[in-house]
């Protein structure tokens, strides 16, 4: 069973169309959520950490959440410049290392 | 403007050579991560360091892959034979992460895309 599942695996927006994308985890004990942006051809950018649920993050148009199950990435008003895949990890604790998700690639049209 | 620097960035090779893959970590940073991608598995963890000393390669083939930290400028990824499902893209990251503290904030290397023909 994978500890991080990310859904959908692909999204198609309009620009200006708000959405939100999924992340679900079942680490037993959770250090750290990260969220990563990663642009084609180049490698994962990091965006946000959460750490305890209740927790939220804002950068520009995107606003990330945590509860004890599941991460959201909010991404208000889009712009075609916001299209990357959106990477999830999470750190537990006792570890040192992140295990990622598979992502979502995110298209936002003009 | 820092950045973790790859080489090389492609490499197409035939099944059963050697392949190093190279990584330049940003200075000062204490933790060296090498990572592969691929459509199927994502983003796997291979192996990393923390000051130089290899912490955990059980992501690794050990058969085939090893990595080394020769000093703190260069991280080496070696594959050697090489199969065809090495293929992927192999990332190097790093960060400064102490020891038992959140450590996710981590840079990565634009990544060495290989292809095992």
């Amino acid at each position: 069973e994978d500890q991080v599942t990310q859904s959908p695996e692909a999204l198609r927006l309009q620009e200006g169309e708000s959405s939100s994308l999924n992340c679900s985890y079942t680490v037993s004990g959770l250090r750290g959520l990260f969220w990563y942006r990663q642009d084609p051809g180049k490698g994962p950018e990091f965006l946000f950490t959460l750490y305890s649920a209740g927790e939220e993050k804002e950068k520009e148009r995107l606003k990330a959440t945590l509860t004890k199950k599941e991460s959201f990435l909010h991404i208000t008003a889009p712009k075609p410049e916001d299209s990357a895949t959106y990477l999830c990890a999470v750190q537990e604790k006792g570890y040192s290392t992140l295990t990622f998700g598979k992502g979502t690639m995110l298209l936002v049209s003009p | 403007d820092a950045r973790v620097t790859q080489t090389p960035r492609h490499k197409v090779t035939e099944m059963g050579q050697e392949v190093t893959m190279r990584c330049q970590p940003i200075l000062g940073h204490n933790t060296v991560f090498w990572y592969r991608q691929t459509m199927m598995q994502g983003l796997e963890l291979l192996a990393y360091f923390r000051n130089r000393a290899p912490l955990d390669d059980s992501g690794m083939p050990k058969d085939r892959f090893s990595a080394e930290m020769p000093d703190a400028t260069l991280a080496t990824l070696k594959i050697q034979p090489s199969e065809p499902r090495d293929s992927a893209v192999y990332f190097c990251a790093s960060g400064l992460v102490q020891i038992g503290e959140v450590g996710g904030e981590l840079f990565f290397g634009e990544g060495s895309r290989l292809t095992v023909l």
